[in-house]
């Protein structure tokens, strides 16, 4: 079956840098996408990767590694506002997006 | 005014009604798609459309039912609400011939089936 794996929750102290970690199993692999939810709203688009490597975007990097089936997302220089759920998804061999149930990061001051 | 727009944001109803959950968008995108979201779990994909003709089931469509009345509106449909249909449901778009899987939400429409 298809399946991804994330940590249900994640604690962290603002300014410090957090990992966050995904793996998956799809039929097929098309790209890993992450998604950021606060709480109450919609999710919105962060990164997707679909070669091995580092995507690097301000403060967020996403890591993929197509031949262990994992990804994780990098946030360094952890903001207040960085409270959020942080949602995995992959891309299978039809294009459809499995989700993960979504990583809740708590900042601390 | 949000690029997509879902009614109602919120609804308490009674098991056995009718509901339909709306969305529309501004986007100018073909690809349209519902979701719900329960906690603990994943989105999961309810129906998906690809252009106004093109209507498909997602992963857990039983007891659901849409309408692509234009490219602009999707709506959802629960023809006889059950309380396990107690979710957030989310309308979704995407750009035609990009698979980049990015999407673009609505800001969700909770329900409460008692």
């Amino acid at each position: 079956g298809q399946n991804i794996d994330q940590p249900t929750e994640m604690t962290a102290t603002e300014g410090a840098i957090v990992q966050i970690n995904c793996t998956y199993q799809t039929s097929g692999f098309n790209g890993l996408f992450w998604y950021q939810q606060h709480a109450g709203e919609a999710p919105t688009f962060l990164s997707y990767n679909v070669l091995d490597g580092l995507e690097e975007k301000g403060r967020f990097s996403s890591f993929l590694s197509r031949s262990k089936g994992y990804s994780y997302l990098l946030l360094k220089e952890l903001q207040m506002k960085d409270s959020a759920s942080y949602l995995c998804a992959a891309m299978d061999s039809n294009y459809q997006l499995i989700w993960g149930a979504g990583t809740k990061l708590i900042i601390k001051p | 005014d949000a690029d997509v727009t879902q009614t109602p944001r919120n609804r308490i109803t009674k098991t056995g009604k009718r509901i339909m959950l709306e969305c529309s968008q501004t986007k100018g995108h073909d690809r349209m798609y519902w979701y719900r979201q329960d906690p603990g779990l994943g989105l999961r994909l309810i129906y998906y459309s690809f252009d106004v003709k093109d209507i498909n089931k997602g992963e857990i469509s039983d007891g659901y039912s849409v309408s692509r009345q234009a490219q602009a509106k999707f709506s959802l449909s629960l023809e006889s609400a059950i309380p396990n249909q107690t979710a957030l449901y989310f309308c979704a778009t995407s750009e035609p011939g990009l698979d980049t899987g990015e999407l673009f939400f609505g800001e969700g429409s909770r329900l409460t089936v008692l």
